[in-house]
C-alpha cells in the first residue's frame, strides 16, 4: 500500500528542546516536502526536496532544518523549538516536482511547544 | 507573489444538490493545479490534477476546470452526498519555481442529509 508515514503523530515538548519529526515514503518518490497548517493561515510549505541531497526552502523555513540522505526519508528538525512552532505538520511526496503527479500526504503530526 | 484564494470559505447544502467550489490565483503563470480533500484531523487526499496543458479533469462525480488566463479553477461536485462533507483545498505550482506549491485556504463543505 502506498504510504507516507510520519512520527510522532502527537508530541508535546518544551521550548528549546531539539526534536525530529520523521517522514518515510514507500513509493520511490523523488520529491518530498514538509508543510505546516495553522488556523487562518492555511497550509504553508516549509522545505522541499527534489531528490537525495537536494533541498530548498519553501515559504516558511525559519526555525527548521531538513536533510535528505536517503530517497525514502525526509526528516524535519526543530533545533530549538519555540511556541510559535506549535502547529499541525504534514509530510508529502510525489513522483517528481512541479506537482505534475499526484501528491500523497501523511496523516499529520500535532506538535505543541510549551 | 502568488496568492491563492477560495470562495466560499464555508458552504452548507442539502444532499443531492450540485455545487461549485471556486479557486482563484493572482499569477496566471502556474505550472499545474491540484484539488485536495481534507477530513477533520486527517491528511490531504488528492482528488484531481490538472496539468498545465489541460483545461479540465473528471473523476466520478467530480469535475475540475482550469482557466489560466483568468486565474480561476472550479471544482464541480454532482449529486452531493453526506460523505462529501470535508474541506476542499486547491494548490498551484509555479512556472518560475515549479517545485514550490502554494495552497488556498480551503472551502469547508457540509452536505446535510
Amino acid at each position: 500500500e502506498a504510504q507516507v508515514t510520519q512520527n510522532p503523530r502527537y508530541l508535546i515538548t518544551v521550548t528549546g528542546k531539539k526534536l525530529t519529526v520523521t517522514c518515510s515514503q514507500n513509493m520511490n518518490h523523488e520529491y518530498m516536502s514538509w508543510y505546516r497548517q495553522d488556523p487562518g493561515l492555511g497550509l504553508r510549505q516549509i522545505y522541499y526536496s527534489m531528490n537525495v541531497e537536494v533541498t530548498d526552502k519553501g515559504d516558511v523555513p525559519e526555525g527548521y532544518k531538513v536533510s535528505r540522505k536517503e530517497k525514502r526519508n525526509f526528516p524535519l528538525i526543530l533545533e530549538s523549538p519555540s511556541p510559535n512552532q506549535t502547529s499541525l505538520y504534514f509530510c508529502a511526496s510525489s513522483f517528481n516536482g512541479g506537482m505534475g503527479n499526484t501528491i500523497y500526504f501523511g496523516e499529520g503530526s500535532w506538535l505543541t511547544v510549551v | 507573489k502568488q496568492e491563492v484564494t477560495q470562495i466560499p470559505a464555508a458552504l452548507s447544502v442539502p444532499e443531492g444538490e450540485n455545487l461549485v467550489l471556486n479557486c482563484s490565483f493572482t499569477d496566471s503563470a502556474i505550472y499545474n493545479l491540484q484539488w485536495f480533500r481534507q477530513d477533520p484531523g486527517k491528511g490531504l487526499t488528492s482528488l484531481l490534477l490538472i496539468q498545465s496543458s489541460q483545461r479540465e479533469q473528471t473523476s466520478g462525480r467530480l469535475n475540475a476546470s482550469l482557466d489560466k488566463s483568468s486565474g480561476r479553477s472550479t471544482l464541480y461536485i454532482a449529486a452531493s452526498q453526506p460523505g462529501d462533507s470535508a474541506t476542499y483545498l486547491c494548490a498551484v505550482s509555479l512556472q518560475t519555481s515549479y517545485d514550490k506549491v502554494i495552497f488556498g485556504p480551503g472551502t469547508s463543505l457540509s452536505v446535510i442529509p
